[in-house]
């Protein structure tokens, strides 16, 4: 089974902060992603990545950064963190490849649920 | 480009009733659709995936939903609700080229005993 985790599933932080949200997937699938959830805006995208060392801005990249230095590790950074950055984030992976179909289907991770305080 | 709109963000059904959830997608290419619930505080979990083989996708815990081109519709049932299928749902559409999918704005689905 494919696994994605999430460093944390709760943090804290103070406002000014930098914040590191790091995400693993298992089954050595090309593509990352990175959402944020909040009440009644679904899921947003933040950033993505198609392989290593390459990134492209979703649709909401102000205020973070990402890192995807091996395959199976992408990380989302908050610079300086605001409240207004306080939600779910959700990391995904998919496979370019459709051997099973569903061709881009993303498995989630668990979330993490940040508050800035 | 494509685009989901779930029509109804709070759909509540009693225990034991039908539940529809409601898709329509818009793609300029052959989609990939798909259905994922999430439970409180807890990542999307993949319900039932349309990839062209079958029109009627049976998924998981008694979902099922109907590709319908000519209504570009791919709502969601399921015969009779259970207490334990109080979630959101999400809607999503991939196609082509595009490696991301496209996600509706949800529908949260509650179950009254």
């Amino acid at each position: 089974d494919v696994k994605v985790t999430q460093s944390s599933r709760y943090l804290v932080k103070r406002t000014g902060e930098k914040v590191f949200l790091e995400c693993v997937q298992d089954m050595d699938h090309e593509n990352m992603f990175w959402y944020r959830q909040d009440p009644g805006l679904g899921l947003r995208l933040i950033y993505f990545s198609y392989d290593v060392k390459m990134k492209e801005k979703g649709d909401i990249p102000e205020g973070y950064s990402v890192s995807r230095e091996k395959k199976e590790r992408f990380s989302l950074i908050l610079e300086s963190a605001s409240t207004n950055q306080t939600s779910m984030y959700l990391c995904a992976s998919s496979s370019t490849l459709s051997l099973a179909g569903g061709r881009y289907e993303q498995f989630f991770g668990p979330g993490t649920r940040l508050t800035v305080l | 480009a494509q685009s989901v709109t779930q029509l109804g963000s709070h759909v509540s059904v009693s225990e034991g009733a039908l539940v529809l959830l409601r898709c329509n997608y818009s793609s300029s290419v052959p989609p990939y659709l798909f259905w994922y619930v999430q439970y409180p505080n807890q990542g999307l979990q993949l319900l039932l995936k349309y990839t062209s083989a079958a029109t009627l996708v049976k998924g998981i815990n008694g979902f099922e939903a109907e590709f319908k081109k000519s209504e570009t519709s791919f709502h969601l049932t399921k015969p009779s609700a259970h207490m334990s299928d109080a979630a959101e749902y999400f809607c999503a559409v991939s196609g082509g080229s595009a490696r991301q999918l496209t996600f509706g704005s949800g529908t949260q689905l509650t179950v009254l005993p």
